[in-house]
């Protein structure tokens, strides 16, 4: 069985700050890993995704993430907020042979303030 | 090269009706994934269509139920509807073989009432 667990249902940083998005999974094999974007009424959209390789993956938005498989994290950072990063951030999990079957993490809503 | 499309945006039903979801695989992808995703809540994986056959389920009752065209394309059928039901639904596609990223439409909103 896979989960995953985010830290902090709610995060504020001001514009120009870092931003740190903390995920941790939990899994029986090896995972791939993702990051999802969601603004209001609206679908998901891919940040980023670990499957094999380098641990130290970037994304769009200047966006990135490293794979600690000794922690087993996958925690998404932004050295710099802007405005437009405020939305709804998910951590998703599959595994080798999984067909893409995702599951996802509660959420973290990121608010950026002036 | 089309993305996901998913009708409709938005309906709202009555307790005890069925409702039929429509969703539109993006060109070159052979799996489409459902998931429910309640206000405040992440995405729950409904289940899995794979060569017009489920292929994995999630932990729904069997009152969901699912087609894959030969297209591709897919519908998600919830028969009677319970006030629970309300929720975003969305649609995602994929290449099963690749296991990569899968590709998100803009969901359908339903209201049960």
């Amino acid at each position: 069985a896979q989960s995953v667990t985010q830290l902090g249902s709610h995060v504020s940083v001001s514009e120009g700050a870092l931003v740190l998005l903390r995920c941790n999974y939990s899994s029986s094999v090896p995972p791939y890993l993702f990051w999802y974007v969601q603004y209001p009424n609206q679908g998901l959209q891919l940040l980023l995704k670990y499957t094999t390789g380098a641990t130290l993956v970037k994304g769009i938005n200047g966006f990135e993430a490293e794979f600690k498989k000794s922690e087993t994290s996958f925690h998404l950072t932004k050295p710099s907020a802007h405005m437009s990063d405020a939305a709804e951030y998910f951590c998703a999990v599959s595994f080798t042979g999984g067909g893409n079957k995702l599951t996802f993490g509660t959420g973290t809503q990121l608010k950026v303030e002036l | 090269e089309t993305g996901v499309t998913q009708s409709p945006t938005h309906l709202i039903k009555t307790r005890g009706q069925q409702v039929t979801l429509r969703c539109s695989s993006q060109s070159g992808h052979n799996t489409v994934s459902w998931y429910q995703q309640a206000l405040g809540q992440g995405p729950q994986f409904i289940f899995q269509y794979y060569r017009e056959e489920e292929n994995g389920r999630g932990n729904f009752p069997p009152r969901f139920s699912g087609l894959q065209f030969p297209n591709y394309s897919s519908e998600l059928n919830v028969n009677a509807l319970e006030l629970d039901d309300s929720a975003l639904y969305l649609c995602a596609s994929s290449v099963y073989s690749l296991n990569t990223e899968a590709f998100f439409g803009q969901g359908t909103r339903l209201t049960v009432v």
